[in-house]
């Protein structure tokens, strides 16, 4: 079936820098990847979707210069939390979608990232 | 309101018994309902659409109703491994959402 890699699965940054956390398709093409992140105890919220070739669309609340998004290839979607505050530790999903209704959402197997 | 509810429970249970979790949605022009798992620290992962007409697998069995909007699983003959979050999820617009899911301990 279809696997999405996302890595890293945990990393620990200090306030202020930035960290990129990765999804790649391993075998197929990946048209739309979507960005979720979790809170401990609560659901899955939708940052934003990406399509390769195109500028990512955000979320209502999510700032696009906070999370960078870059999906430059079929196989690769990066998501880049920028000058991270603690408040950012999360956990972070990716989700590539295959066109083939709920069958076809693949899910990576999340970053957490914690702020420190 | 939320878009997808869900009782955060949790609910423990033993082993064995059966087990029901309830869910509501607001967006009436949702097109397709499932359920997922979730253990801890880990990807939610499909177990299983939810029809008008009931979806059977196994000990689970999963029922839409369109018309107040709510939607159930019911885990019969529960099992350790069945301990996990249950996220009631909405599909519209290309877009999933999840409920806040409802965590389940199936007690020895």
């Amino acid at each position: 079936g279809a696997v999405v890699s996302q890595h890293p699965s945990r990393v620990i940054c200090k306030s202020g820098t930035s960290v990129k956390i990765e999804c790649r398709s391993l075998d197929f093409q990946a048209t739309t990847m979507f960005w979720y992140r979790q809170f401990p105890k609560k659901s899955l919220m939708l940052m934003a979707t990406s399509n390769e070739g195109s500028k990512a669309t955000y979320e209502q609340g999510v700032e696009k210069d906070k999370f960078l998004i870059n999906h430059a290839s079929l196989t690769l979607s990066t998501l880049t939390v920028t000058s991270a505050h603690p408040e950012d530790s999360s956990f972070y999903i990716c989700s590539a979608s295959l066109g083939q209704g709920v069958y076809g959402y693949t899910f990576g197997s999340g970053t957490r990232l914690t702020v420190v | 309101r939320k878009e997808v509810e869900q009782d955060p429970g949790p609910f423990n249970v033993p082993e064995g018994a059966t087990v029901a979790f309830n869910c509501t949605y607001s967006n009436s022009a949702s097109q397709s309902f499932f359920w997922y798992r979730q253990d801890c620290r880990k990807e939610p992962k499909l177990l299983m659409s939810v029809y008008s007409s009931g979806n059977e697998d196994g000990r689970f069995t999963a029922q839409l109703n369109r018309a107040s909007q709510y939607i159930s699983l019911l885990i019969r003959d529960s099992k350790l491994s069945d301990s996990a979050t249950y996220l009631c999820v909405a599909l519209g617009n290309e877009k999933l959402t999840f409920g806040t899911g409802t965590r389940l301990t199936i007690i020895p």
